[in-house]
């Protein structure tokens, strides 16, 4: 019962190649999004996806593109992975009012070689 | 700009109090949240504070004042489980949450 679920939990990939992150969500929450947890440990927003629409997409590679197939799921993928892309990849999601927290999966150590 | 400031590390003894403090500088502001996240996992909600005051929850307890752009989050009893980290994060007027690094909390016995 799991309320935010993604995988792989680790991934190791070369240079070049193109990768996916899965996530879904069992909470019926209206938003999810993407988080990048670089080695200085900030927490940077990517997208967000509510009902389906993207209401976030800050200035992240064009390489990398969120897919919604519904209200449950959003994925990741990356295209072209560089050495700058290793961190941990969060996806959460939250009820999309202020005060709603987010929830957050357990994480993808995305590791580029 | 907007700035999340938040000392980067912490040390405390086992059954003492720790408070830790968090200054925000937002375009407009609607909340203000915290976060635990133990070494290798995701982070989890501990409070959110929109008004002026102090919320209690259990052992820990989060403060903020809005005209000063200042919360502290504050653990009592501490348990050798409350190492971790603590992420201070403040909603700007777009609802976007803008987040600190994080403080390290290193709890010795």
């Amino acid at each position: 019962d799991t309320a935010v679920s993604q995988t792989p939990k680790y991934l190791v990939t070369q240079m070049g190649n193109d990768k996916s992150i899965k996530c879904e969500q069992n909470l019926g929450h209206d938003t999810m999004y993407w988080y990048k947890q670089d080695s200085k440990k900030f927490l940077k927003i990517m997208f967000s996806y509510n009902n389906k629409e993207l209401i976030i997409n800050e200035t992240v590679p064009n390489r990398f593109s969120p897919k919604s197939p519904d209200k449950a799921h959003l994925n990741l993928h990356i295209n072209s992975l560089e050495l700058g892309d290793s961190a941990v990849y969060f996806c959460a999601s939250s009820q999309g009012e202020e005060s709603s927290p987010l929830h957050f999966g357990n994480g993808t150590r995305l590791t580029v070689t | 700009g907007q700035n999340i400031d938040q000392p980067t590390e912490m040390t405390a003894t086992e059954g003492a109090i720790v408070q830790i403090n968090c200054t925000y500088q937002t375009s407009g502001f609607n909340g203000l949240f915290w976060y635990q996240q133990h070494a290798g996992e995701a982070p989890t909600f501990l409070s959110y504070n929109v008004l002026d005051g102090l919320e209690e929850k259990g052992r820990f307890s989060s403060f903020l004042s809005r005209s000063k752009g200042y919360s502290y989050l504050l653990l009592k009893e501490l348990q050798m489980k409350d190492s971790a980290s603590y992420l201070c994060a403040a909603m700007d007027s777009n609802y976007q949450l803008i987040w600190g690094a994080g403080t390290k909390l290193i709890i010795k016995p």
